[in-house]
């Protein structure tokens, strides 16, 4: 049974381009949530959703950032126009429908942008 | 505001002792209180869920502690091994468990 998983594992930018990060939930998993932690602090939460909705966006950035669980296919978190303060760590977690506190979390993304 | 206050900021152990790393919480109204481990470089790893009628709970050699009185937790980690060595989370939950307040963390160091 595999865990959740992230890709890429690392991704480099340069200023202005986007990036896309990929999150796949566990099998049965129908809630994801993202986010983002910098270097030498704690995670912060940015976004919860489930196919096809978002249910919760207080801690997404209003600019630049979007996120999306498509019927079929992975969870996308997009930086649009990256800048070097996205660098971070972002992490996936994701849960089963009625049980939201039993969250897993993936490896991570580690974003660099030059 | 819903905060959570982790202490101590960091720890250094020697490998075999006894630790205990603290937690206070404002958040309510209360769901539930979780401790994660986090490795360096990887995802948090789940360790002890609570709810409010739970004042203890056990994972090996792990035991996290409640007190939703004075809302306060700890997670006390016996005979300290290297592998030990990773930061601690606590995560407080309110409404019913949807939404979430993560703690700065505990970064633990044990030596050899």
């Amino acid at each position: 049974n595999a865990g959740v998983m992230q890709n890429p594992r690392h991704l480099v930018r340069r200023r202005g381009q986007e990036a896309r990060l990929r999150c796949s939930p566990m099998k049965g998993h129908s809630h994801v949530y993202w986010y983002r932690q910098l270097p030498e602090e704690g995670l912060k939460f940015m976004v919860y959703l489930q196919k096809e909705n978002i249910i919760d966006e207080s801690g997404m950035p209003k600019e630049r950032f979007s996120a999306e669980f498509p019927k079929e296919g992975p969870s996308i978190l997009r930086i649009q126009q990256v800048v070097r303060g996205d660098s971070a760590a972002y992490f996936c977690a994701s849960s089963p429908a009625g049980a939201t506190y039993e969250q897993y979390f993936g490896p991570g993304t580690r974003l660099t942008v030059t | 505001k819903n905060q959570v206050e982790q202490s101590p900021q960091s720890l250094i152990i020697l490998e075999g002792k006894n630790c205990t790393l603290q937690c206070n919480y404002t958040v309510s109204p209360f769901s539930n209180l979780r401790w994660y481990k986090q490795d360096t470089g990887r995802g948090p790893v789940s360790l002890t869920i609570m709810t409010f009628s739970e004042n203890t709970k056990s994972n090996g050699r792990y035991t996290a502690t409640l007190d939703a009185d004075t809302k306060q937790s700890s997670l006390h980690i016996t005979a300290s091994q290297l592998s030990d060595s990773a930061s601690y989370i606590c995560v407080v939950s309110d409404n019913y468990g949807q939404n979430f307040v993560f703690g700065p963390g505990t970064r633990l160091s044990v030596l050899p």
